[in-house]
């Protein structure tokens, strides 16, 4: 295990068209978080998963976006109809307590 | 509101100087505060929590309650610890809030 995976790496979508982004997190890990983070900003929270369930939603989190982890496994997060602001690193982090956050290396969305 | 500030956006020194990055927190329960680092072209890893009382790689970072602070300290800088530095929070519900970063530079 080489620890927390992200795909893809970059993606350049046009204005209103949806994207899907993978994350798979450390294979013990139970809980599963979304960040995003824009330049010259810390990392924001946009929600997190425990095992399957998904228990807490940012309110930064339009209904355009949506996570799931089905079976608790690898968690995807959807953007429906992207615009110029949802450009930014989507970061994916796992862990098996509160403490032991492990990033990916993000997935950078540029909406053009 | 439960909130991290980092009031540096960009600390510059010279190799073996001692460097101080600044973390205040506003958190109505007791905080529990971590330090993450991000070299370049590298993913954020945790340095260091203030439970352990740890130090890594010559960091250490001690929390202030009455000032609500977690400053982050090293006596001596090295060129390699140039890099982005954020404060981070544990919340209630076991999320992290992070701070705006600080980027170190670290000149020879």
């Amino acid at each position: 295990d080489t620890g927390v995976s992200q795909n893809p790496r970059h993606k350049i979508t046009k204005r209103g068209q949806n994207v899907t982004f993978r994350c798979d997190p450390i294979s013990e890990h139970n809980r599963l978080y979304w960040y995003r983070q824009t330049l010259g900003q810390g990392p924001e929270f946009l929600t997190y998963f425990q095992n399957e369930a998904q228990l807490e939603k940012s309110r930064l989190l339009s209904d355009r976006f949506s996570a799931e982890r089905p079976k608790g496994s690898f968690s995807t997060l959807e953007i429906q109809r992207t615009e110029q602001g949802d450009s930014a690193m989507y970061l994916c982090a796992s862990s098996l307590t509160a403490v032991g956050y492990t990033f990916g290396s993000g997935t950078r969305l540029t909406v053009v | 509101a439960q909130r991290v500030t980092q009031p540096e956006k960009l600390l510059s020194v010279f190799k073996g100087a001692p460097v101080e990055l600044k973390c205040n927190y506003s958190y109505s329960g007791s905080p529990e505060l971590f330090w993450y680092v991000q070299y370049s072209r590298q993913r954020l890893q945790l340095l260091l929590r203030h439970i352990s009382r740890e130090s890594i790689k010559g960091f250490t970072a001690d929390l202030n309650k009455g000032e609500t602070s977690f400053h982050l300290k090293k006596p001596f800088a090295q060129e390699e610890d140039s890099a982005m530095y954020y404060c981070a929070l544990r919340d209630n519900t076991d999320k992290l809030i992070f701070g705006t970063g600080t980027r170190l530079q670290v000149f020879p």
